[in-house]
Order: C-alpha cells, then sequence, then structure tokens
C-alpha cells in the first residue's frame, strides 16, 4: 500500500507557458500533501504543504502566484507553475501521508520539467 | 537553526556492512525518518525512529539516540543496488521533515 503516483513524469515547455503537474494516491487518502523541488545534487526543498480543501501553505521565499496548488480531494493535488521560466527547470517530487500518526511521507515518482 | 550533519559520500565493497551517521539539530522533535533515494529518482521510505534503540528491518536496521542528536542506518549484506543517496530527516516540532543533502553512498564489487 501507500502508491502515489505523479503525471507527467516529464515536461518540456516554452518560457511563459503553464504547465499543471498531478499528484495522486492511489490506495489511500492523504490527508497532506507535500510539493517539492529539488536541483541536481541539493537536498529536497519543500515548497508547500496542502491539506485538502483548504489553501497551501507555502514556504517562505515560494511564490504562491506562481505555484499555484490545488487540494480538490483526498487523492488528488495538482500544481501549476505559471509563466515558467528556464530557472523553473527543476525536479518537482509530491509525498503524501495518512494523518493521524502516520507521519511518514510517501513520495510520488517526481516531474522533471525543462523550460526553453 | 535546525542543521544535519551527514558524510556527503561513503564507498563500501557490495556484501559489506556499512554505517551512515546522521547528527542533528531541530527545533523540537518528532521522531526521525530514513528514506533512500536512487539518482533521477524520488525518494522512497526506510525506516522511522521515535523512541532510542535500533530497528531492525531486514538488511537495514537504524538506531536512534535522542539525547545525542544521532541516528545511524545500518546496510548489512550490501548488494549493487544500494547505490544511492540516504537521507536522515529528522522531523521538528510542527511534525516538518527536515532535509539535509544525504549520504552518497556508492558500492564497488
Amino acid at each position: 500500500g501507500a502508491v502515489v503516483s505523479q503525471h507527467p513524469s516529464w515536461v518540456i515547455c516554452k518560457s511563459g507557458t503553464s504547465v499543471k503537474i498531478e499528484c495522486r494516491s492511489l490506495d489511500f487518502q492523504a490527508t497532506t500533501m507535500f510539493w517539492y523541488r529539488q536541483f541536481p545534487k541539493q537536498s529536497l526543498m519543500l515548497m508547500a504543504t496542502s491539506n485538502e480543501g483548504s489553501k497551501a501553505t507555502y514556504e517562505q521565499g515560494v511564490e504562491k502566484d506562481k505555484f499555484l496548488i490545488n487540494h480538490a480531494s483526498l487523492t488528488l493535488s495538482t500544481l501549476t507553475v505559471t509563466s515558467a521560466h528556464p530557472e523553473d527547470s527543476s525536479f518537482y517530487i509530491c509525498s503524501a501521508n495518512r494523518g493521524g500518526d502516520a507521519y511518514e511521507q510517501y513520495f510520488g515518482p517526481g516531474t522533471r520539467l525543462t523550460v526553453t | 537553526g535546525q542543521n544535519i550533519d551527514q558524510p556527503t559520500e561513503m564507498t563500501a565493497t557490495e556484501g559489506a556492512i556499512v554505517q551512515i551517521n546522521c547528527t542533528y539539530q531541530t527545533s523540537g522533535f518528532n521522531g526521525l525518518f530514513w528514506y533512500q533515494q536512487h539518482a533521477g529518482e524520488a525518494p522512497t521510505f526506510l525506516s522511522y525512529n521515535v523512541l532510542d534503540g535500533l530497528e531492525e528491518k531486514g538488511r537495514f536496521s537504524s538506531f536512534l539516540s535522542r539525547s545525542k542528536g544521532y541516528s545511524y542506518l545500518l546496510l548489512k549484506e550490501l548488494q549493487m543496488k544500494d547505490s544511492a543517496s540516504y537521507l536522515c530527516a529528522p522531523m521538528d516540532s510542527n511534525y516538518q521533515l527536515i532535509w539535509g543533502a544525504g549520504t552518497k553512498l556508492i558500492i564497488k564489487p
């Protein structure tokens, strides 16, 4: 159990366009979902935490108008990178946990975004 | 501030045992996770320690000493597929995971 999927697995887009990434918990209901970004050889950087039905909590330095997060159901969260620029090229990973006393985060396979 | 200290890189031989150490400083503490991350992939959950002591799970064991702010991951009977980065991630008082850069483990035949 505890499978998280992400779609797409990779995407190439032109500068100025928007890209939507989906994160789904396939076999459990995710109370909380997390969005991370990871640059090569660097640590995971938490971008935001989202709970179903409420606004996401963004980490300091992450622009909420640029990285739109929607957590519409207990199994789906989306991240939209708006007006993408080459510096937004990165590996975006979502994770989810079951809530309650279960704190372990289960990660999706990640989405590699390249902005040209 | 919050800080995690792990070796950047370690090398070990197939079939051997390796211990990856982690020291941490966090604002409050609610347990510590170990994750494995292969290059180009997302992390996968390995273990969670909230009490002091050793937790064994197959070839992998994880140890925690809360008073020392110290944990280690022990990998036995190393296999080539164990070549990956190993991330020590303590959870702070807000139940937020604190991530370091991890330890890159290289397994040689």
